[in-house]
């Protein structure tokens, strides 16, 4: 069964503290790994896509990084306002309609 | 660009009648879109994959009938939740795949229906 599965739930920080989210995935062939971030009350807003092993993407503090078996989101030197959950999504290869399996999600929550 | 918008943003409805969610795809064209719920706390659960001219495929487990999907062009998709009942509160959100985009999904903002 394809799974996603995130960790830690929540991670708390000090401002200028770095870290990464972890994002494991079991899937039947992956087409994509996607990155959002949800702020409460609002939809969420993409941030990466990863397609092969040993790829990287980086958006201002933000670095995603792509193996076989997961992902990781870095973050450096997080600012208050990264505060939010940041979900993990994966397409399978088999779904040609482009139905996403999400992760549960990490709150993360930078303190000043 | 890829800009989802949904209206109405929020909507408080009486316990029996039916309400209609609107996800526009504001600068591309959108073949495919989908329709989420979220419970507070939780993520995303998929209820329906809404494919332009053709009938809506829905999650296990999601009543077809309580929950009508149109999508009638390639940057407007609507649900309509009859006959709410307080159960079905909760935040709805749409998405939409941009071919244009390699595959990627863009969210609208989100819908919070409240059913009294």
């Amino acid at each position: 069964e394809d799974q996603v599965t995130q960790s830690p739930e929540a991670l708390r920080l000090q401002e200028g503290e770095s870290s990464s989210l972890n994002c494991s995935y079991t899937v039947s062939g992956l087409r994509g790994l996607f990155w959002y971030r949800q702020d409460p009350g609002k939809g969420p807003e993409f941030l990466f896509t990863l397609y092969s092993a040993g790829e990287e993407k980086e958006k201002e503090r933000l670095k995603a990084t792509l193996t076989k078996k997961e992902s990781f989101l870095h973050i450096t030197a997080p600012k208050p306002e990264d505060s939010a959950t940041y979900l993990c999504a994966v397409q399978a290869s088999y779904n040609q309609g482009g139905k996403l399996i999400f992760g549960q999600g990490t709150e993360l929550s930078v303190k000043p | 660009g890829a800009v989802v918008s949904q209206h109405p943003s929020w909507v408080i409805c009486k316990s029996g009648t039916s309400v209609k969610i609107e996800c526009r795809s504001l600068d591309f064209q959108a073949t495919t879109m989908f329709w989420y719920r979220q419970f507070p706390k939780q993520s995303l659960m998929l209820m329906a994959t809404s494919n332009e001219g053709s009938k809506a495929t829905y999650e296990q487990g999601v009543e077809k009938d309580k929950f009508l999907i149109n999508h009638a062009s390639l940057t407007l998709s609507t649900l309509t939740v009859t006959s709410a009942h307080p159960e079905d509160s909760s935040f709805y959100i749409c998405s939409a795949r941009d071919l244009g985009h390699y595959n990627e999904q863009f969210f609208g903002p989100g819908t919070r229906l409240t059913v009294l």
